[in-house]
Parts: structure tokens; sequence; C-alpha cells
């Protein structure tokens, strides 16, 4: 199976709350798993990206957790920011095991940070 | 530094027509690729290009061809469009299957 499941769908979240995102993935040959930020009217960019042999990797205030046995990922955002609120997509790649070079995409989360 | 660049921005289409996207990449990448975002369906790759002169079909490529003519520029052509096919249309291209450069899309309305 290609999917990668995400949720939720959507999210308010109150300014520096922690925000968290879930993404499920069935493939076991997938070695590449980013997170996309995507704000209205513009083109998704990347986040943070981690691969399977770490479980955890931070930059600044985002974090993403990784559980290779359960096939999941996560995105935290800590202290929640209203410049946060975007469209966060996770993903999943296997071109470097597969060479097929393509990225499967989870259906996004709109998160939205109040102030 | 353009980075992706998409045109055009907004185009309403009969059913019917035709119309090409044009992509162009200044970054000297070598993979470009072709997706749309639907709304709960996320972005779902239409076509996708490893190299000037190659294509392959993505996930959705029903409807749709694509040439890579040159490295820099990949372009989706829509031969009759359907209002299936209504949609925002994102282009990327990365220099080895990690981080994407994305465009700022393409909306496109078929009536």
């Amino acid at each position: 199976q290609q999917q990668v499941k995400q949720s939720p769908q959507s999210l308010i979240v109150q300014k520096g709350g922690i925000s968290i995102i879930n993404c499920a993935y069935e493939n076991t040959a997938f070695d590449y798993f980013p997170w996309y930020q995507q704000f209205p009217g513009k083109g998704p960019a990347l986040l943070i990206a981690i691969r399977p042999d770490v479980s955890e990797k931070k930059e600044g205030r985002f974090t993403i957790s990784f559980n290779k046995s359960a096939k999941q990922f996560s995105l935290h955002i800590m202290d929640s920011q209203p410049g946060d609120s975007a469209t966060y997509f996770c993903a999943a790649s296997k071109g470097w095991t597969s060479g097929t070079y393509k990225y499967i995409f989870g259906t996004g989360t709109r998160l939205k940070v109040l102030a | 530094n353009a980075g992706v660049t998409q045109t055009p921005k907004f185009r309403v289409l009969k059913t019917g027509q035709s119309m090409t996207l044009l992509c162009a990449q200044d970054m000297n990448h070598e993979y470009m690729y072709w997706y749309r975002q639907d709304p709960g369906m996320g972005l779902r790759l239409i076509h996708y290009s490893v190299g000037e002169g190659t294509t392959a079909k993505g996930e959705v490529p029903d409807g749709y061809n694509v040439s890579r003519l040159k490295k820099q520029n990949f372009l989706l052509g829509l031969e009759s469009a359907a209002p299936s096919q209504t949609s925002v249309y994102f282009c990327a291209s990365s220099a080895t299957n990690e981080k994407l450069f994305f465009g700022s899309g393409t909306q496109l309305s078929v009536l």
C-alpha cells in the first residue's frame, strides 16, 4: 500500500500551545519522511524531514517524532504562533531504495493558531 | 533568484478545450514533477521526469500529457479539458529527490 494517512484534518490551537499532527504509513520501503508547510496562495515549502534511522529530529520549535515499529510519525510545533497558521502536509518517499523518485503526500492539516 | 516559475497563474477553460501549463526552473535540477491539489485529497502526482527527455506516470496521469525537451522546462498538457480537472496545479523540482521546490501554482477552472 502506498497511502500516507494524516490526522487531524484541521486543528485550532491557542498561541503558545503545542500543535501535534500525526501521519501513518504502510509501506516499510519508505525511507524519507518530510513535512511541508503551505501558506494560502503559495506552494508548499519543506519544513523539516527525517530518515528512519533516528527517532526524533528537532529544528527550532518544530520536532518530528518517528516510530518505525508503529509506522507512524508526527510533527510537534512548540510555542505555536499565529504565523504558524498554514496547511501542513506529511509525505513519504522511497526514492533512495527503489529509484522511483516519487513522494506520497498526506491529505493535509489546516492549522489555525489563535492570538 | 526565481526558483520555480509557473505560467499562467489562473486559467478558465471550457470543457473540451486544450491548454499547456509551463513550468520553468533555474536551479539546474534533474527532477521535475507536476502535482494537482484538491480539497481533502492533498497533493497527487500527475507525471514526473528524472531528466531531460524523460517522463513517467504518477498516481493520476489520465487526461494529461507532459514533455521535458529542455532540462529547465516541464510542460503539462490537457488535450481535452474536463470539469474533473478543475484543480490547483503545482510544479516542483528537486536535485536529489529530497527537498522539493514548488512553484506558486496554477488555478485552473474547467466549466
